[in-house]
């Protein structure tokens, strides 16, 4: 069984905090993606990964970044986090191949307040 | 621009009936597409997919339609049971691994 897991389940911060999200997986997986969501837009990839210290924008990157220095951690981080970042994080993780499925965290909900 | 649309925000079905999800999209070179249901607190699981050469895939109670001249997806539960009550979200692909996302459907199954 694949498991993921993110590091927090409900994080509160205040505007222009630095964030850290981290994600963690068991299952070697090369593949990590981190996505957002919020009602009536679904899941919106921001960022991904395809193996260590690889990293390639989604669709919406700007105010992300984020580092994978080991193969099993991909972590998302809020520069100077906002109020319009205030939403659910899923992390997800795949095995190479184009018809693989994707795995996913439990989220983590962010408030910025 | 939204890529892969599911234009119904949310279904109310009885139980023992059938449920009918449905997702259109756009870019004609999609070619891999996939249903995942989410529980309220919990990260989305996959439940089933389809390839673009396919017009049709079946797991159990649950089938995917393509209709690749209208670009349409259709995800249908029979029967549906209460336990099905969640957030269905569309997904597509082309040629990657990555995967563009619908809006989702809430789907609520009542006795």
């Amino acid at each position: 069984d694949v498991k993921v897991t993110q590091s927090s389940r409900y994080l509160v911060k205040r505007t222009g905090e630095k964030v850290f999200l981290e994600c963690v997986q068991d299952m070697d997986h090369e593949n990590m993606f981190w996505y957002r969501q919020d009602p009536g837009l679904g899941l919106r990839l921001i960022y991904f990964s395809y193996d260590v210290k690889m990293k390639e924008k989604g669709d919406i990157p700007e105010g992300y970044s984020v580092s994978r220095e080991k193969k099993e951690r991909f972590s998302l981080i809020l520069e100077s986090a906002s109020t319009n970042q205030t939403s659910m994080y899923l992390c997800a993780t795949q095995l190479p191949s184009k018809r693989a499925e994707q795995f996913f965290g439990p989220g983590t909900r962010l408030t910025v307040l | 621009d939204q890529q892969v649309k599911q234009n119904s925000p949310s279904l109310s079905v009885q139980e023992g009936r059938i449920s009918i999800l449905n997702c259109d999209y756009t870019n004609s070179m999609f070619d891999y597409f996939l249903w995942y249901k989410k529980y309220p607190a919990e990260g989305p699981t996959f439940l089933i997919s389809i390839s673009s050469i396919k017009d049709k895939n079946e797991d159990g109670r649950f089938t995917v339609f393509l209709n690749k001249s209208a670009k349409h997806l259709s995800l249908h539960i029979v029967p549906s049971q209460p336990g099905d009550s969640a957030v269905y979200f569309c997904a597509a692909s082309v040629h990657t691994d990555k995967l563009i996302f619908g809006t989702g459907t809430r789907l609520q199954v009542f006795p």
